[in-house]
């Protein structure tokens, strides 16, 4: 089945600092998505995104499914984006969703 | 607003007994999902449904069952509670046309087996 890998597993960062998260997946995909897992474990959808660039304020995305992987770039980051980061893709059958083990980012004030 | 609630937000039961987790969306979604999160291994499918009645193995569905009586509610059953067992549960509802882009996920149930 396809993998996703996602790294780095953990990231400490100062409040206004930016970073990248990636995700790799192993194998032609038909959906591909970030989600962002709060530290109540919520977790609440960020970006769809099988292909292109989108944004939504200091987030955004961008894959590039013919060399398959997915960024996610978090500028000026706030203690508020704490928590996991999840990349989640879905199979060209249809109907399964795999998810990566998920990068942990940690906001200090 | 739309929503999936989780019967209990922590619970913690004894090897061998038989556990019910509760899910119910409110959104009419025919597709709803049981997950298990662990640390270092994200999510994982433990079965999943695409309609009243109809079930579907996920990627671990060993030690577990489940029942979709109704539209509106999933549930997950530990027939045989065991220590291996003791993790994150998250459950999900999505239409069956929108793909990963409908996915709503409810708080998740915290299960301790002793």
């Amino acid at each position: 089945g396809i993998q996703v890998e996602q790294s780095p597993p953990d990231l400490i960062l100062q409040e206004g600092a930016n970073s990248t998260l990636r995700c790799n997946f192993s194998d032609s995909v038909n959906n591909l998505q970030w989600f962002h897992q709060n530290p109540w474990g919520q977790l609440i959808n960020l970006f769809y995104i099988p292909s292109g660039t989108k944004q939504n304020g200091r987030l955004s995305a961008t894959t590039v499914a013919t060399e398959r992987y997915s960024l996610l770039y978090i500028s000026s980051s706030q203690t508020t984006d704490s928590g996991v980061y999840f990349c989640a893709v879905e199979n060209t059958g249809g109907f399964k969703t795999i998810f990566g083990a998920g990068t942990r980012l940690f906001v200090k004030a | 607003d739309v929503k999936v609630t989780q019967s209990s937000r922590y619970l913690v039961k004894r090897t061998g007994e038989k556990v019910f987790l509760e899910c119910v969306q409110d959104m009419d979604h025919e597709n709803m999902f049981w997950y298990r999160q662990d640390p270092g291994l994200g999510l994982r499918l433990i079965y999943f449904s695409y309609d009243v009645k109809m079930k579907e193995k996920g990627d671990i569905p060993e030690g577990y069952s489940v029942s979709r009586e109704k539209k509106e509610r999933f549930s997950l059953i530990l027939e045989s509670a065991s220590t291996n067992q003791t993790s994150m549960y998250l459950c999900a509802s999505r239409l069956r046309t929108q793909g990963a882009l409908g996915y709503t996920f409810g708080s998740g149930t915290r299960l301790t087996v002793v």
